[in-house]
C-alpha cells in the first residue's frame, strides 16, 4: 500500500477484555515497529520485527502484551486482560532494513480501556 | 541506555519571531530524525540528519547536527501559525551487526505560534 495502515483507528474496551491491533506496513518494508504514545510517557518502543522474527521485544511492558507478524507483512499486537493503564495510542511504523531516510508511521490506534 | 532530552517542552511564541528547539542525546548514534505531530495525527518526518555538521532546511525550519556535542537543533525562522504542532527528535541506537533500528524519542516540544 501507499502508507502504513492501522486498524481500528479507535477502540474502546472494557477492563479485562483482550484486544487485537493490526498494522499493515508499506509493501517491501522488511522492518516493522510498534510504539506506544501516552500522556506523560511520550513515545515508547514496544517491539521490532525484521521479517517475521522479533529480535527485540524489550519494550513490551508485561506478558499481557504479545505481537506477531506473518508473511513478512501484517502484524498484530495483542493485549490480554486489558488494564486502564494500557490506554494510549499505539503507533506502528515500517522501514527498509537499512533505511537511512526514516521510518513511516501509521495513523495509530487510540485504545481506551474503561 | 540511550536517553534523548528535548528542551523546551513547551514553547509559545509570536508570529514572526525566531526560536530554537534543542535535542541532546546520551550515546553515540548514527542518525537523528525530527518529526512533526499535529493533534490527533501521526508522525510526519521532517528531517533526517546523517553526519556531523549536517544541516537541512525546509521552509522556515532548519535542523542541524553536532555529533561531537551529541546535540541537534531545530531552528524556527519567522514563525507562522501553521507551524503550531508538537516536534519530536529521535535517535537511532546502534544495533548489533551494524543494523540500526530502534528509534528513541525525546518527549517532544509543544509549539504554539500566536498571531
Amino acid at each position: 500500500g501507499a502508507g502504513v495502515s492501522q486498524s481500528p483507528s479507535n477502540k474502546v474496551t472494557e477492563k479485562g477484555k483482550d484486544v487485537e491491533l493490526r498494522c499493515d506496513p508499506i509493501s517491501g518494508h522488511t522492518a516493522l515497529y510498534w510504539y506506544r504514545q501516552s500522556l506523560g510517557q511520550g513515545l515508547e518502543f514496544l517491539i521490532y520485527f525484521q521479517g517475521n522474527s522479533a529480535p527485540d521485544k524489550s519494550g513490551l511492558p508485561s506478558d499481557r502484551f504479545s505481537a506477531e507478524r506473518t508473511g513478512g507483512s501484517v502484524s498484530t499486537l495483542t493485549i490480554q486482560r486489558t488494564q486502564q493503564e494500557d490506554s494510549a495510542v499505539y503507533l506502528c511504523a515500517s522501514s527498509f532494513q537499512r533505511d537511512t531516510y526514516g521510518y513511516t508511521f501509521g495513523s495509530g490506534t487510540r485504545l481506551t480501556v474503561v | 541506555e540511550l536517553k534523548v532530552e528535548q528542551n523546551p517542552l513547551f514553547l509559545s511564541m509570536q508570529e514572526g519571531k525566531n526560536y530554537t528547539i534543542y535535542c541532546n542525546y546520551s550515546t553515540t548514534s548514527d542518525r537523528l530524525y525530527w518529526y512533526r505531530q499535529d493533534p490527533g495525527k501521526s508522525l510526519e518526518s521532517l528531517f533526517v540528519l546523517l553526519s556531523n555538521g549536517a544541516v537541512k532546511q525546509e521552509g522556515r525550519l532548519m535542523a542541524s547536527l553536532d555529533t561531537k556535542a551529541r546535540l541537534s537543533t531545530l531552528h524556527i525562522t519567522a514563525a507562522v501559525h501553521d507551524l503550531s504542532a508538537t516536534y519530536f527528535c529521535a535517535v537511532v541506537r546502534r544495533g548489533s551487526g551494524g543494523s540500526n533500528y530502534k528509534l528513541t524519542f525525546g518527549k517532544g516540544t509543544l509549539l504554539t505560534v500566536n498571531p
